[in-house]
């Protein structure tokens, strides 16, 4: 199956820094998908980007597909942004997300 | 529109049994999808229901097993239960406009724990 990693493993942040999570994949994909699962299991989807930059108040994504890599940049980072962050791909012709292990992120008030 | 709903949202079962777990999708969603997470496994794909007719699955035992009714609702059950089975199960609805996976709407899951 595809692989997708997920970089740095944990990340603790104080309120207010910025940060910038990694997601590189083994293969082709359909689409790419990030996640955050707050502390009370609860998953939240953030963007669907197979390519190219989206952004959505504080958070943003860029997806460079060719390449095989999507970035997820929080910025002014809140205590409610801690949880842990999922990429998850659907490989081509494939149809079912492989989530990564996830970013386990802390922010400090 | 009303989120994603699973009942019950906690369960405790001893090896051996059976168990069924329900999930609701968003109004208008047409694909449901159902995870396993673990701590030592992560996020792992089950199976995904689409017009009550399974589209895909994962690598799991024939133990674990879903349905997929006229309104969309989806059940999945594991039966002869293992400790191994201790997982929170997640429900996922999308609309699935076209082949590829669509934006995942989660529900908040379901506790199982096998003793």
């Amino acid at each position: 199956g595809i692989q997708v990693e997920q970089s740095p493993p944990d990340l603790i942040l104080q309120e207010g820094a910025n940060s910038t999570l990694r997601c590189n994949f083994s293969d082709s994909v359909n689409n790419l998908q990030w996640f955050h699962q707050n502390p009370w299991g609860q998953l939240i989807n953030l963007f669907y980007i197979p390519s190219g930059t989206k952004q959505n108040g504080r958070l943003s994504a860029t997806t460079v597909a060719t390449e095989r890599y999507s970035l997820l940049y929080i910025s002014s980072s809140q205590t409610t942004d801690s949880g842990v962050y999922f990429c998850a791909v659907e490989r081509k012709n494939d149809y079912k997300l492989s989530f990564g292990a996830g970013t386990t992120v802390t922010v400090r008030a | 529109k009303a989120g994603v709903t699973q009942t019950p949202r906690y369960l405790i079962k001893t090896r051996g049994q059976q168990v069924t777990l329900s999930c609701s999708p968003i109004s208008g969603h047409r694909s449901v999808s159902w995870y396993q997470q673990t701590p030592g496994q992560g996020l792992q794909f089950l199976f995904e229901y689409f017009s009550e007719t399974q589209r895909n699955k994962g690598n799991f035992p024939g133990r674990f097993s879903g349905r997929q009714f006229s309104n969309s609702r989806s059940e999945m059950n594991v039966s002869t239960l293992e400790l191994g089975d201790s997982a929170l199960y997640l429900c996922a609805s999308s609309l699935l406009t076209g082949g590829s996976t669509d934006t995942q709407y989660f529900g908040p899951g379901t506790r199982l724990t096998v003793l």
